[in-house]
């Protein structure tokens, strides 16, 4: 069964500092993608990771970064926090390797940005 | 580039019909997917259209059409828990697993 655990749920930080979030699929997942939702900008696609190696890029700034490791946990760091970074961060799993398949996502981490 | 509008909102009552409509401009793309999300949850899949034409699941059925640049999502019997945000998507080509998804529909349903 599709499934995916996100870690932490909440978090808070100010200005400045950096953050590590957390996404680990259940085995079998290979392809990890990372979406921001916000009020204003709605879900917007970060990033895509499959079998270790981004393969796919949104259009944010080299400010946010990920990585996936062999058991398929995938990690996105944000550095320098800007206020405008408060959002709803979530990570999505899909096992096919085909395009369009059906996206399994996560239950987020709320990220607020003081 | 790839853009998709919908209606901000949609108000019913319980037991009717509604349609949620997305139109899409896009270069490309493999289908149409449509996904619900209630508040303070996560999104979750309901529908998806690679092919022109209806897909029917339960109560929900999603509609997409190529030549119109046009698809729908069709909610029957409308229940209370169906309040939620209902998103279109789009799988663009070439972009593996990558969503671009519309700005959402709240739906109210009333009794």
């Amino acid at each position: 069964k599709a499934g995916v655990t996100q870690t932490p749920r909440y978090l808070i930080k100010t200005r400045g500092q950096q953050v590590t979030l957390s996404c680990s699929p259940i085995s079998g997942h290979r392809s990890v993608s990372w979406y921001q939702q916000t009020p204003g900008q709605g879900l917007q696609f970060l990033f895509e990771y499959f079998s270790e190696t981004q393969r796919n890029k949104g259009n944010f700034p080299g400010r946010f970064s990920g990585r996936q490791f062999s058991n398929s946990r995938s990690e996105m760091n944000v550095s320098t926090l800007e206020l405008g970074d408060s959002a709803l961060y979530l990570c999505a799993i899909s096992l096919a390797v085909v395009e369009g398949n059906e996206q399994f996502f996560g239950p987020g981490t709320r990220l607020t940005v003081l | 580039g790839q853009s998709l509008e919908q209606p901000s909102e949609v108000t019913a009552v319980e037991g009717a019909i509604v349609q949620i409509n997305c139109t899409y401009q896009t270069s490309g793309f493999y289908g149409l997917s449509w996904y619900q999300q209630h508040d303070g949850g996560a999104p979750t899949f309901l529908s998806y259209n690679g092919l022109d034409g209806l897909e029917e699941t339960g109560r929900f059925s999603s509609f997409l059409s190529r030549s119109d640049s046009y698809g729908y999502l069709l909610l029957q019997e409308l229940q209370m828990k169906d309040s939620a945000s209902y998103f279109c998507a789009v799988s663009p080509a070439g972009g593996y697993n990558k969503l671009i998804f519309g700005a959402g529909t709240r739906l109210a349903v009333h009794p």
